[in-house]
């Protein structure tokens, strides 16, 4: 298994600033990925984070607005840039391989935008 | 694309009853099915994984199945308890986790004591 902790729980934002959220791993893994999950609405697939090189984006997220950075196998980080009140979401990190196939969150991270 | 679609939306029942939740899929060429709880305002806690070349998995009161042919899943929940109320989201690996999971919107459940 593998145990997340995800920096910060909470914020509550300006429009127009940028917020950096912190995901870190208790032990190597191959695969992390980035989900937002908007009010009232399931899990969103952002993007996937790529250790050494840049992040694949889903369709509708672009790097501009949502830049990731995955430095090493265990740490990863996922701006939202720009704020405006419709990222107001729950943002979570997820890992997966390196000896299983099951999926595990942090707590994620719950952004409001004002 | 993959599409996960869970019914109901929503339950409420009276506690010690047996409860099943349904989750379909729309592509069967699937690695994977997971289930997960999720608390209000949390992240997720994973209850059970099943492999595409299994039928069920169990864990304590919980039981759920896969029919990978049908695109079907269902969680079975045995004498529930209201520390069992939370939101039940069913996801689906199809990329062999490289390309994330897909989730249904998930079912709100609701144990009276």
């Amino acid at each position: 298994s593998a145990v997340i902790s995800q920096k910060p729980s909470r914020d509550i934002c300006q429009r127009g600033t940028s917020l950096t959220i912190q995901c870190q791993v208790d032990s190597q893994v191959t695969m992390m990925f980035w989900y937002r999950q908007q009010p009232g609405q399931s899990l969103t697939l952002i993007a996937t984070a790529n250790q050494g090189s840049e992040a694949t984006y889903e369709s509708g997220f672009v790097i501009d607005k949502f830049p990731i950075s995955r430095p090493n196998l265990t740490f990863s980080t996922l701006t939202v840039s720009n704020m405006s009140p419709e990222d107001s979401s729950i943002y979570l990190c997820s890992v997966e391989g390196t000896g299983f196939t099951e999926a595990f969150f942090g707590q994620g991270t719950r952004l409001t935008v004002v | 694309k993959q599409e996960v679609t869970q019914i109901p939306a929503a339950l409420s029942v009276p506690e010690g009853e047996n409860l099943v939740l349904n989750c379909s899929f729309t592509d069967s060429a699937i690695y994977n099915l997971q289930w997960f709880r999720q608390d209000p305002g949390k992240g997720l806690t994973s209850l059970l994984l099943i492999q595409s070349s299994q039928r069920e998995q169990t864990s304590g009161r919980l039981n759920a199945s896969l029919d990978k042919s049908s695109g079907r899943s269902t969680l079975y929940i045995a004498a529930s308890q209201p520390g069992d109320s939370a939101t039940y989201l069913c996801a689906v690996d199809s990329g062999g986790g490289a390309d994330g999971l897909t989730f249904g919107k998930g079912t709100h459940l609701i144990i009276q004591p």
